[in-house]
């Protein structure tokens, strides 16, 4: 019940479409949600994170979607450029504790021209 | 510039042959935290750290240690590496309370023969 699951593993989307990252968990004692975003050869980076008593947020292209009911979250990248190629992360903070984050298993973007 | 490093950055070893991983900040962040990541599961937890001179487990801490001496500093120590323990290491730091806001180091690729 500590885990998170992630789907899918990998993305192959066309430049200027839509990409979407589903993310799903079973604790409900989890209560922040942060994505991060790694390019190869570096370490993950926060990208934006959401609260569960928030539907969604956006920064930028960048839109979570929240469904507490369901236990689901969801990335949505906008208008995907090939800058957007990486691995995203969705994680989840809380459960047994709260000075730990569970990450998820990881997604690769690819973002083709 | 706000940064979390790591050294060595590449690091091949034998069996048994005990190493050091060293990672510092510059954040003055009091939560520090060890990563190892392998494909298909994602980041998980090794150790981490609330404090100086408080360490406490993470998901996967067998074969590890790490000490909190100084606040910038958060060795990881591998006493008798196994091959097993061939992996991508992260370091991470955040502020106390914000686990889900880490800043990660780049990366050390450690291959145990």
């Amino acid at each position: 019940q500590q885990q998170v699951k992630q789907s899918p593993q990998s993305l192959i989307v066309q430049k200027g479409g839509i990409s979407i990252i589903n993310c799903a968990y079973e604790n409900t004692a989890f209560d922040y949600f942060p994505w991060y975003q790694q390019f190869p050869g570096k370490g993950p980076a926060l990208l934006i994170a959401i609260r569960p008593d928030v539907s969604e947020k956006k920064e930028g292209r960048f839109t979570i979607s929240f469904n507490k009911s369901a236990k689901q979250f969801s990335l949505h990248i906008m208008d995907s450029q090939p800058g957007d190629s990486a691995t995203y992360f969705c994680a989840a903070r809380g459960g047994t504790s709260y000075d730990k984050v569970i990450f998820g298993p990881g997604t690769s973007l690819s973002v083709i021209p | 510039e706000a940064q979390v490093t790591q050294n060595p950055r590449y690091l091949i070893t034998v069996t048994g042959k005990k190493l050091t991983v060293t990672c510092s900040q510059n954040m003055n962040h009091e939560y520090m935290s060890w990563y190892r990541q392998d494909p298909g599961l994602g980041l998980r937890q090794i150790y981490y750290s609330m404090n100086v001179e408080v360490t406490d487990k993470g998901d996967v801490p067998e074969g590890y240690k790490v000490s909190r001496k100084e606040k910038r500093n958060f060795p990881l120590i591998l006493e008798s590496p196994s091959p097993n323990q061939t992996s991508l290491y992260f370091c991470a730091s955040s502020l106390l309370g914000q686990p889900y806001e880490q800043y990660f180091g780049p990366g050390t690729r450690l291959t145990v023969t």
